[in-house]
């Protein structure tokens, strides 16, 4: 069973920039697993943030970058504002199916 | 604009049947692939189910298949999630959303509809 693996909890003040990563347990992420990016505030529905590693949609702020980082896919946010306070959450996709990451709380204190 | 919104869900016993219904609008829906995901009170999001644009190609989380099956209508911009033999681990929030097959970029979601299976 394929596990994805993201950091429990991060804290990053405002102004400052985290970044999040999402690891396989098949191994490397690369590109072709087409990383997605969804931030969920309680109560909410996911919001999408980024999709195929690095693409931006067109209402995600520039603050939020996907990238892979050491085998890993990442999203790192820069210059955090206390509104991104929030779960983030990695979907790979695995020649069909796909696989949520395990979700990282992100504190802004 | 673009809309997704489930519906179906309630309080069902073990071992029974539902059907969620995710209706769309705002887009050309024969041309997109969509998902079902879910999350249990408290936790994480789970990938339940995925189909083609056209429905010839279909991929189940293992924790449901044989269970549950994906459909959908393409004249009547209607998705399904037949769910069969329920367990109360499949207690959650069913999100359906909208995928763009070819980048497997998820961009619409709906709000979800809730399944409880009293354990």
């Amino acid at each position: 069973q394929t596990v994805v693996t993201q950091e429990p909890s991060l804290t990053v003040s405002p102004g400052g920039t985290v970044t999040l990563t999402c690891a396989s347990s098949t191994g490397a992420v690369t590109s072709g697993y087409y990383p997605n990016w969804f931030q969920q505030k309680p109560g909410q529905a996911p919001r999408p943030l980024i999709y195929s590693t690095s693409n931006r949609h067109s209402w995600t702020p520039a603050r939020f970058s996907g990238s892979l980082l050491g085998g890993k896919a990442a999203l790192t946010l820069s210059g955090v504002r206390p509104e991104d306070e929030a779960e983030y959450y990695c979907l790979l996709y695995y020649g069909g199916a796909y696989v949520f990451g395990t979700g990282t709380k992100v504190t802004v204190l | 604009q673009v809309q997704l919104v489930e519906s179906g869900g309630g309080v069902v016993q073990p071992g029974t049947s539902l059907r969620l219904s995710c209706a769309a609008s705002g887009f050309t829906f024969s041309t997109y692939g969509l998902i079902w995901v879910r999350q249990a009170p408290g936790k994480g999001l789970e990938w339940v189910a995925v189909i083609s644009y056209d429905g010839s190609d279909k991929y189940y989380a293992d924790s449901v298949k044989g269970r549950f099956t994906i459909s959908r209508d393409n004249s009547k911009n209607t998705l399904y999630l037949q769910m069969n033999s329920l367990r109360g681990e499949d207690t959650a929030v069913y999100y359906c959303a909208r995928v763009y097959s070819s980048t497997s970029r998820v961009d619409y979601w709906g709000q979800g509809t809730l399944v409880t299976v009293p354990s």
